[in-house]
Parts: structure tokens; sequence; C-alpha cells
């Protein structure tokens, strides 16, 4: 169990550039989940992926962002036109879903951005 | 999903006992109770969950109410590694792949 990983840990951009995260899941994990952390709150649900299949989106996610798992491995989450309001944490997590089953989140260490 | 709520800080000394509450007067009968923590600078960490009975594992020990209207986290001994944000979060295991909404949790200090 290398653990979820994330890269990168942190982003500066400047506003109304477009930037992409990337994150590795649990290699046999096949759900994965997109989170954002503000500073003093706590993580606030994105997106969820089974395998390739993006089946939630919260109303957090608007349209200038876009998240992929193309293969139902890795994914990409992608800001464009970036606001100084995207600055965030941005969790992935990971977990191995199943008929009647809870298997807890793993998390990464998440990616820092900040928009300036 | 019912809403929780846990008080903003608490204190522990390192060895003790640490008891974190968690209020959830509107939890329904399908909603499990689950626990996470998380350390500065590092994603949240799976603790444990419980639907009605008490729940122990090696790292906690959930205890929940007859009338599961709360319910309260416990560190039997409670270390300095153990001072984190701690999350309880109340939601349907259904089939929305449980994605969980945290609130802002409790801001556990351990002290020597």
């Amino acid at each position: 169990d290398t653990g979820v990983s994330q890269d990168p840990r942190h982003k500066i951009t400047k506003r109304g550039q477009n930037v992409t995260f990337r994150c590795d899941p649990i290699s046999e994990h096949n759900r994965l989940y997109w989170y954002r952390q503000t500073l003093g709150q706590g993580p606030e649900f994105l997106t969820y992926f089974q395998n390739e299949a993006q089946l939630e989106k919260s109303r957090l996610l608007s349209d200038r962002f876009s998240a992929e798992r193309p293969k139902g491995s890795f994914s990409t989450l992608e800001i464009q036109r970036t606001e100084q309001g995207d600055s965030a944490m941005y969790l992935c997590a990971s977990s191995l879903g199943g008929p009647g089953r809870y298997s807890p989140l793993h998390f990464g260490n998440g990616t820092r951005l900040t928009v300036t | 999903d019912a809403k929780t709520t846990q008080p903003t800080s608490m204190d522990c000394a390192e060895g003790r006992a640490a008891n974190l509450p968690c209020n959830h007067s509107t939890i329904s009968g399908n909603e499990y109770v689950y626990w996470y923590r998380q350390i500065h600078s590092q994603g949240p960490q799976y603790i444990i969950h419980g639907l009605k009975n008490n729940e122990t594992n090696e790292m906690a020990s959930l205890i929940i109410t007859e009338d599961r209207k709360s319910s309260t986290l416990i560190l039997p001994h409670a270390t300095l590694r153990d001072t984190a944000v701690y999350y309880c979060i109340v939601r349907v295991a259904g089939n929305s792949g449980y994605a969980l909404n945290f609130g802002k949790g409790t801001s556990l200090l351990v002290t020597p």
C-alpha cells in the first residue's frame, strides 16, 4: 500500500490561468473522490468516480472545474480561468467499493493552490 | 444528511483518555456515524464508524447512545501524535459512493 499520491504539492498561479492536478489512488481502489478544503474549514466534497465513471458532482463544482479518470486509475482535476476564491487545498481520496460494505476513504496529502 | 455539532476545541493531558463528543439529534435510522481525523498538513485519516452498537478498534472506541442522538469517540491513552482535528460525520451508506461531508470538527490538543 503506497498510499494516495497527489502532484504537485503546491501550485501558485495567476488569476485567469488554467491549472491541472493529478491524483494516483491506491492501485486496487475503484472509487476516487476529490475534495476541497479552505483554511479553518473541513474538506468539502467535489466529485466522485467509480472506475472511470463520474457518478456524483457537488454544486461546488462549477463549470470551470472538470475532473476525469480516463482509465479508471489516476485522475486529473482541471480548473480553468482560476479565480482568487479557488485558492484552497485540493484533496484526493480513494476507496475500495463493493455492495453492502463500507471501505474507509484513504486521503492523499493534497495539492495547495494559491491564486494571485 | 443529519447535521452534527462538535465542540470547537478540547485539551487532553498525554496518557489520559480523550473523550470527544458529537451531537447528531436529527440522525435517521439508516445513517451511520463516522469519525475521521486530520493531522496538520496531512489528509484526513479514517478512525472508526458505527450504526447502533458500540465499536472498538486499534485506534479508538465509539460509544453511541441508545437513542443514537449523540456519540463519543474515545482515545484511551492520548499521545502527542493524537493532536489533530477530529470530524464526526453522519451519512447514509448508499449508492453515492459514501462521499462524506466534513464539518469544522473538534481541534484536540494533547499536552505533555
